[in-house]
């Protein structure tokens, strides 16, 4: 089973700063993907197949990696970006999808 | 727009059922396989079932794996799922998602909180 470990757990930043979250698979991975979850609302999908921006998502939100190792990069932090994010890729044996741990973005 | 409802969450006692319905519009619903995914507040998210669009395959977390039965209706757009032997740890809120064209879940429901305490 391919485990997804996200760091930091917290990351605290200020508007306008540079966040830079990190998923690391316990074996290689093909595709990786990241929700933003924030209290009360529907998880949002960002980013696919590890750098493809999902519709509607801000330019400033970025994913780049491959194999074991993804980035999700937010270029300048706004107001609405504080959140949980989470990461998730499907393994085909055994057949089933994983999150990691997320990875909160707090106001400092 | 795509839009997934999901019903019939609320409180259940320890070893009791359940059942979550999720009413999907906007797409073609029989070609894309359908997922749950659910949100504790102490392991954040855990993906617990899929059923894909023929309803003829389907795949469980070894979390609820023989005790979670989902299905789904293509000629009502909803799938559902059968929650039975509950447990404490089987509270969270459950999302109704949709696959995308890939491996990943492009929509989701508000989600449904349901609650197993006596």
């Amino acid at each position: 089973e391919i485990v997804l470990t996200q760091s930091p757990a917290t990351l605290s930043l200020s508007p306008g700063e540079r966040a830079t979250l990190s998923c690391r698979a316990s074996q290689s991975v093909r595709y990786l993907a990241w929700y933003q979850l924030k209290p009360g609302q529907a998880p949002r999908l960002l980013i696919y197949d590890a750098s493809n921006r999902a519709s509607g998502i801000p330019a400033r939100f970025s994913g780049s990696g491959s194999g074991t190792d993804f980035t999700l990069t937010i270029s300048s932090l706004e107001p609405e970006d504080f959140a949980v994010y989470y990461c998730q890729q499907r393994s085909n044996w055994p057949p089933m999808y994983t999150f990691g741990q997320g990875t909160k973005l707090e106001i400092k | 727009e795509v839009q997934l409802l999901e019903s019939g969450g609320g409180l259940v006692q320890p070893g009791g059922s359940l059942r979550l319905s999720c009413a999907a519009s906007g797409f073609t619903f029989n070609n894309y396989t359908m997922s749950w995914v659910r949100q504790t507040p102490g392991k954040g998210l855990e993906w617990v079932s899929a059923i894909n669009g023929g309803a003829d395959k389907t795949i469980y977390a070894d979390s609820v794996k023989g005790r979670f039965v989902v299905s789904r209706d293509n000629s009502k757009s909803m799938v559902n799922l059968q929650m039975n032997s509950m447990r404490a740890e089987d509270t969270a809120v459950y999302y109704c998602a949709k696959r995308g064209p890939g491996d990943y879940f492009d929509y989701w429901g508000q989600g449904a909180l349901v609650t197993v305490s006596s």
